[in-house]
């Protein structure tokens, strides 16, 4: 969906390295997501947005921050990035209850 | 403590053929059901929902049914195309506005030519 864009697609960094994750919608949407998707755990919450500058954790929260100071952008920050942290990131945002949600194309990202 | 949940990780069919992806669930407080497909290097994409208060819902190849009193879902796709290899995900939302989604783990359908 043209209304989502994560950037970078892809991104290899460092152990203890900071790395910061970038979601734009040009939705307007309200509630915005950040997922994980490994194997065998399927998708997993992170974080989400529920407004701006409005944040709340999701399930698998330690390790990660996000900021939302515009309505447009969802940040996902590792601090300290760990090999544990190598997934594939997702942004989603809320289209309402027949839909759910809208994801963006992704992030891969590798610590090593 | 896994409220959605897709058993079977992988399935594989002839093309041409049913495919049946199972779902279950353990809040009886979910009302509405949703599936998404993702293909490799994409992100997930909305498939097809369900209400609570409906048993079936139909979109070309691709129904959903639901039974309440087993808590499970089913998606089926008639008839299965090559096209249709992909992991399929099942998600649950629940009663009150909530726009949380929970995910199943996901199933793997490869369709066979």
């Amino acid at each position: 969906d043209a209304g989502i864009t994560q950037s970078p697609r892809h991104k290899v960094t460092e152990t203890g390295t900071p790395v910061t994750l970038r979601c734009h919608q040009t939705e307007n949407h309200r509630y915005m997501y950040w997922y994980r998707q490994d194997p065998g755990h399927g998708l997993r919450l992170i974080h989400y947005s529920y407004g701006v500058k409005d944040t709340d954790k999701g399930e698998v929260s330690d390790g990660y921050s996000v900021s939302r100071s515009k309505t447009e952008d969802f940040l996902l920050t590792l601090e300290s990035a760990t090999s544990s942290q190598t997934s594939v990131y997702f942004c989603a945002t809320y289209r309402g209850q027949y839909y759910g949600y809208t994801f963006g194309s992704g992030t891969r990202l590798t610590v090593v | 403590d896994q409220q959605v949940k897709q058993n079977s990780p992988s399935l594989s069919v002839q093309e041409g053929r049913i495919s049946i992806l199972n779902c279950d669930y353990t809040n009886s407080m979910f009302d509405y059901f949703l599936w998404y497909k993702k293909y490799p290097a994409e992100g997930p994409t909305f498939l097809i929902s369900i209400s609570s208060i409906k048993d079936k819902n139909e979109d070309g190849r691709f129904t959903v049914f639901l039974n309440k009193s087993a808590k499970h879902l089913s998606l089926h796709i008639v008839p299965s195309q090559p096209g249709d290899s992909a992991v399929y995900f099942c998600a649950a939302s629940l009663q009150g506005g909530s726009e949380k989604l929970v995910f199943g783990k996901g199933t793997k359908l490869t369709v066979n030519p």
